[in-house]
């Protein structure tokens, strides 16, 4: 079975300063991708950035990046210079190589102060 | 180019009710899957289209059922509601199958049971 932790419910940044959310997950597939996805409160998710298992660099998508440590099972996600408009939930998935869909974590609440 | 776009916004039904739900896929997407997202969760598999046929089906019961048309747009069934049936669902298209790392959502619908 696969699962995926977020430990964090809620987290709070400066605006301009980097912050880290926590992912880890548990598959026994060796062949697996990772997601994370941005839901504001409107309620769309939005797909920020993929890793691949396979993949030996760390993805970066803009001011994201996924901090992939493997033999961890972590997959945490850093977004740099953080914006008021980065305030949402964040939701970190994965799909194993046999299925098609993603397994989601609990989320973690961002908040960015001015 | 329109995303994937979901109808209605919101809804009202009363417990034992039938409702349906609709969705657009994004241009060029030709697999749709729907999640039931409940207040404070992560969105949970429901099932995926897939040439018009019911590719993968997460654990919910027959009162959940679904339908693709040749034009890859979906609909959500659901059939005598239960207040727990009250969420956010989301639909999310992929193209080619879904095999890749490209899914994109629409803003939900968010059902209310009373």
């Amino acid at each position: 079975a696969q699962k995926i932790t977020q430990t964090q419910p809620g987290m709070f940044v400066q605006e301009k300063e980097a912050v880290t959310l926590d992912c880890t997950y548990d598959t026994s597939d060796q062949s697996y991708g990772l997601f994370w996805y941005k839901q504001p409160s409107s309620g769309e998710m939005i797909f920020l950035i993929y890793q691949g298992s396979y993949d030996e660099q760390n993805a970066t998508e803009g001011r994201y990046s996924l901090n992939f440590q493997k033999a961890r099972k972590s997959a945490n996600l850093v977004i740099s210079a953080s914006q008021l408009g980065d305030s949402a939930m964040y939701f970190c998935a994965m799909r194993t190589g046999g299925s098609y869909i993603p397994t989601f974590g609990r989320g973690t609440s961002l908040i960015v102060h001015p | 180019d329109a995303g994937v776009t979901q109808s209605p916004t919101h809804l009202i039904k009363t417990r034992g009710q039938q409702v349906t739900l609709r969705c657009s896929p994004k241009s060029g997407h030709d697999t749709v899957s729907w999640y039931q997202q409940a207040l404070g969760q992560g969105p949970q598999f429901i099932f995926q289209y897939y040439e018009e046929e019911e590719r993968q089906r997460g654990n919910f019961p027959d009162r959940f059922s679904g339908h693709q048309f040749p034009n890859y747009s979906s609909e959500l069934n659901v059939n005598a509601l239960l207040l727990g049936d009250s969420a956010l669902y989301l639909c999310a298209s992929s193209p080619g199958g879904g095999r890749g790392s490209e899914a994109f959502f629409g803003q939900g619908t968010r059902l209310t049971v009373v």
